[in-house]
């Protein structure tokens, strides 16, 4: 069966620090993977979604971008934080076209 | 801008009713849709995928959907406590998922 995996659980960065999330999938191949960002109450916004390694689109002008250096693996980035990065970050895959989405656990991110 | 739209609530219902869930999207070229739960703090887990004009039913849950008029509804019969969360719409279009913003449902003992 598939799995997703995505770590930390929860991270508490000062404003101008890096930031690296990562999202593996496992028991698939060639997923599509998204990174979505969560505001406390609001629904899920998306930052970028990839349809194949190194194929990157992004949703949002912003401080991050992702790569994806492997089939299953989608990394989020940030070279200098925000307060507005603060929020629930979900990487989330798809097998094919028109098949639902399967979410990680989430990062929760705080930027103090 | 493709939209996807649902009351916020919340909406409540007593241990056992039926809650009734409702979604409009913007897009008429969206191919399917699904319905997710979120516990707070929780990620999403999917609940129902329709593609199809008409009911699915799953469980207690049911998914309708109406192309035509653009709308999609989640009914949850025998609804329980545990059933009380924030439930998401999403339409999919070209490798792409529209969420609404959700509506959260609580289920009174």
């Amino acid at each position: 069966s598939q799995t997703i995996h995505q770590w930390p659980a929860t991270l508490v960065q000062p404003v101008g620090s890096p930031l690296s999330l990562e999202c593996t999938v496992e028991g698939t191949s060639n997923p599509n993977l998204y990174w979505y960002r969560q505001a406390a109450g609001r629904g899920l916004q998306l930052l970028f979604y990839s349809v194949g390694i190194g194929q990157i689109s992004s949703e949002v002008p912003q401080n991050l971008s992702a790569s994806r250096p492997q089939d299953r693996q989608f990394i989020l980035s940030s070279k200098k934080l925000l307060l507005s990065d603060s929020g629930f970050y979900l990487c989330a895959w798809t097998a094919d076209n028109n098949q639902p989405q399967h979410f990680g656990d989430g990062t929760r991110l705080s930027i103090l | 801008q493709k939209e996807v739209e649902q009351n916020s609530g919340p909406l409540s219902v007593p241990e056992g009713a039926i809650a009734s869930l409702n979604c409009t999207y913007s897009d008429r070229g969206s191919q399917s849709f699904f319905w997710y739960r979120q516990y707070s703090g929780k990620s999403p887990e999917l609940i129902m995928s329709i593609y199809s004009n008409g009911d699915k039913e799953d469980g207690r849950f049911t998914a309708q959907l109406n192309k035509a008029s653009q709308y999609v509804s989640l009914l949850i019969r025998d609804s329980q406590p545990s059933d009380s969360a924030t439930y998401l719409c999403a339409a999919y279009n070209f490798n792409k998922f529209y969420f609404g913003s959700g509506t959260k449902l609580n289920v009174k003992p």
